[in-house]
């Protein structure tokens, strides 16, 4: 079954203590991507990447990082969480080239930090 | 940066009432994607529209492209309490690096 998977779903964290949010998608998807979601705000988009090792910031992309180093892989990092990042993350992926590129999301993961 | 606007953030209507969200981009789009996100639930892709002026049907959902390729909507017809959600257009700038910008989404809420 063609799916994204993210973990955890929910985390419950305190300020400062290091986290990795995981991505997987077998789908073979070039595109992969980060969004948060906030009320009143929509998607906001934190970090994508085209292809393996090849990442670039999005709209919201501090307190965080990612990485590539597998087609099917993009972790989200946060090094020192703060309150201001709680919120409900998704990750997506896509193919970049053909006649459809539509996103794939995973479940979510609502992160809480106190 | 490319920016994409949705109007209005909410929505409450009758059961039966027909409804429309409005995306509008700052930059002229290559193609629009809709997706639809239930309350507790992911966004799940609907649809994409590539041509200018373009129009597509899904049953009582019906989804345009502008002419300037700068804007696009979402218009259900005679809704059901199925059509609750959240609805997000997607656009990637014509002139852009595949960024896929996601609207602001609008809320629909069905009174029964």
């Amino acid at each position: 079954e063609a799916q994204v998977t993210q973990n955890p779903r929910y985390l419950i964290t305190v300020t400062g203590k290091k986290l990795t949010v995981t991505c997987s998608q077998n789908m073979n998807h070039e595109y992969m991507s980060w969004y948060r979601q906030d009320p009143g705000l929509g998607l906001r988009q934190i970090y994508y990447s085209m292809n393996v090792e090849v990442t670039d910031k999005g709209d919201v992309p501090e307190g965080y990082k990612v990485s590539r180093k597998e087609k099917r892989n993009f972790p989200l990092i946060l090094e020192s969480p703060s309150p201001n990042q709680t919120s409900l993350y998704f990750c997506a992926s896509s193919f970049l080239l053909g006649a459809l590129t539509e996103a794939f999301f995973g479940q979510g993961t609502r992160l809480t930090v106190v | 940066g490319q920016q994409v606007m949705q109007i209005p953030q909410y929505q409450h209507v009758q059961e039966g009432e027909d409804f429309t969200t409005y995306c509008n981009s700052s930059t002229t789009l290559s193609n629009i994607q809709w997706y639809k996100q239930r309350p507790g639930g992911h966004p799940v892709f609907l649809i994409q529209l590539v041509k200018s002026g373009e129009v597509k049907k899904q049953k009582r959902l019906t989804f345009q492209f502008g002419e300037a390729k700068k804007n696009s909507s979402l218009h259900i017809t005679a809704t059901q309490t199925t059509d609750v959600g959240t609805y997000f257009c997607a656009g990637r700038s014509f002139f852009g690096n595949e960024k896929l910008t996601f609207g602001t989404g609008t809320r629909l809420t069905i009174i029964p």
